[in-house]
């Protein structure tokens, strides 16, 4: 089981965002990643094996963690950074679990 | 560019079945797992199945194991997830996707399809 924190986030544009998803039991980093997912449209990956910032995705972007605490952190925010944030652990093949999703919004 | 087009949604009565499509382009689809998630206001985002690229290789979540299958047809450089015995709480907008990388289990999804709309109820 995945738990996101905080499940709001009221930000600014130029804000730091920190994110937090936590498991219940150990996961590898190397099977946990990061989605964005905006209104009306499907999850775009940004972030896989924990730290790594999926083809595309900006450096403002990073993941981090290990065992059971990860973050996705965005350094300064964007308007088109608002969006909810889902938290996904791949390494209990053959289930892949999301979590609840983390909405940021504007303050 | 890399592009994944599902159908086949609709509104169908409990017990029934439908068959969703997704048809890949962009990429070598034999060359990837693809996968099915299902997303509602009420539960979010859920793994569905997914088929890797070895043949016969698929997997299940427990809530639709027995009731769906998923196959693919690389000719077609589709995959398909058939839905028998519906249930009202399979309602659902459902995702394809890709994983990722070159046959890699597990890997994450990196290209998603824009969604199709199940609606179970009679």
């Amino acid at each position: 089981v995945l738990t996101q924190s905080p499940g709001t986030l009221s930000l600014s544009p130029g804000d730091r965002a920190t994110l937090s998803c936590r498991a219940s039991q150990r996961i590898s980093s190397a099977y946990f990643a990061w989605y964005q997912q905006k209104p009306g449209q499907a999850p775009r990956l940004l972030v896989y094996g924990a730290s790594n910032r999926a083809p595309g995705i900006p450096d403002r972007f990073s993941g981090s963690g290990s065992g059971t605490d990860f973050t996705l952190t965005i350094s300064r925010l964007e308007p088109e950074d608002f969006a909810v944030y889902y938290c996904q652990q791949y390494g209990s093949s053959p289930q892949f679990t999301f979590g609840p999703g983390t909405k940021v919004d504007f303050k | 560019e890399v592009q994944l087009v599902e159908s086949g949604g609709g509104l169908v009565p409990p017990g029934g079945s439908l068959r969703l499509s997704c048809t890949a382009s962009g990429f070598t689809f034999s060359d990837f797992a693809m996968t099915w998630v299902r997303q509602t206001p009420e539960k979010g985002l859920e793994w569905v199945a997914a088929i890797r690229t070895t043949v016969g290789s698929t997997h299940f979540a427990d809530s639709v194991k027995g009731r769906f299958t998923i196959s693919r047809d690389n000719s077609k450089n589709t995959v398909y997830l058939q839905m028998n015995s519906l249930r009202a709480d399979d309602t659902a907008v459902y995702y394809c996707a890709k994983l990722q990388r070159l046959q890699i289990w597990p890997d994450a999804f990196d290209i998603w399809g824009q969604g199709t709309m199940v609606t179970v109820s009679s």
